[in-house]
């Protein structure tokens, strides 16, 4: 069974910094791009961040470039956000979300956690 | 960046009505589009995929239509339990972008 458990949320001040993390199990991991994916309160989806399995290619929404990065460690079947200069904006609920394995996998966006809560205020 | 206008933002409709949401992308996108519905507090649920591919499990009352810059969702009789916010989503290229959802409220 395909799980997806993110970690990491809670409460830091603007401008600060919070590491999100997203242990995943019952697939190969690493042979899968992963994405973030992020909804404000009362607000629509927004996607956030996405990285490729075994390359590692990185890919952001203009909204956070060059203040988050996305990662991944294989060899642990984690993915990663690393959240720096932090705004009251940022404040949502992030979803760590599996994408597909290969151009042809239809079973992109079939799996989601349940989401960490990041507030962001002082 | 890819912008996808959905719309509308909200409706009212009554148990067994036909509600079609439309999803509009700036340029072509081919058909990559999915269209997943939310419910209050949950994790959105992918119905549609390739524009028109139903998900397995997904009510056969759950259609997706359109390619290139103009899709669909159509809900051929409303059921009590399709009462949530749908989003379409582009992943065409990066960054990959979002509909504004549309809010689907009990007439």
């Amino acid at each position: 069974e395909v799980q997806l458990l993110e970690s990491g949320g809670g409460l830091v001040q603007p401008g600060g910094s919070l590491r999100l993390s997203c242990a995943a199990s019952g697939f190969t991991f690493s042979s899968y791009t992963m994405y973030w994916v992020r909804q404000a309160p009362g607000k629509g989806l927004e996607w956030v961040s996405g990285i490729t399995g075994s390359v590692g290619t990185t890919y952001y929404a203009a909204s956070v470039k060059g203040r988050f990065t996305i990662s991944r460690d294989n060899s642990k079947n984690t993915l990663y956000l690393q959240m720096n200069s932090l705004r009251a904006e940022d404040t949502a609920v992030y979803y760590c979300a599996r994408f597909k394995t290969t151009p042809d996998d239809a079973e992109y966006f079939q799996h989601w956690g349940q989401g960490t809560l990041v507030t962001v205020s002082s | 960046d890819i912008q996808m206008t959905q719309s509308p933002s909200a409706m009212s409709a009554s148990v067994g009505d036909r509600v079609t949401i439309t999803c509009r992308a700036s340029q072509g996108i081919g058909n990559y589009l999915a269209w997943f519905q939310q419910k209050p507090g949950k994790v959105p649920k992918r119905l549609i995929y390739a524009a028109s591919s139903l998900q397995s499990g997904v009510p056969s009352r759950f259609s997706g239509s359109g390619s290139g810059t103009e899709f669909t969702l159509t809900i051929s009789s409303l059921q009590p339990e399709d009462f949530a916010t749908y989003y379409c989503l582009q992943h065409y290229n990066y960054p990959l972008t979002f509909g504004g959802g549309t809010k689907v409220e009990i007439k």
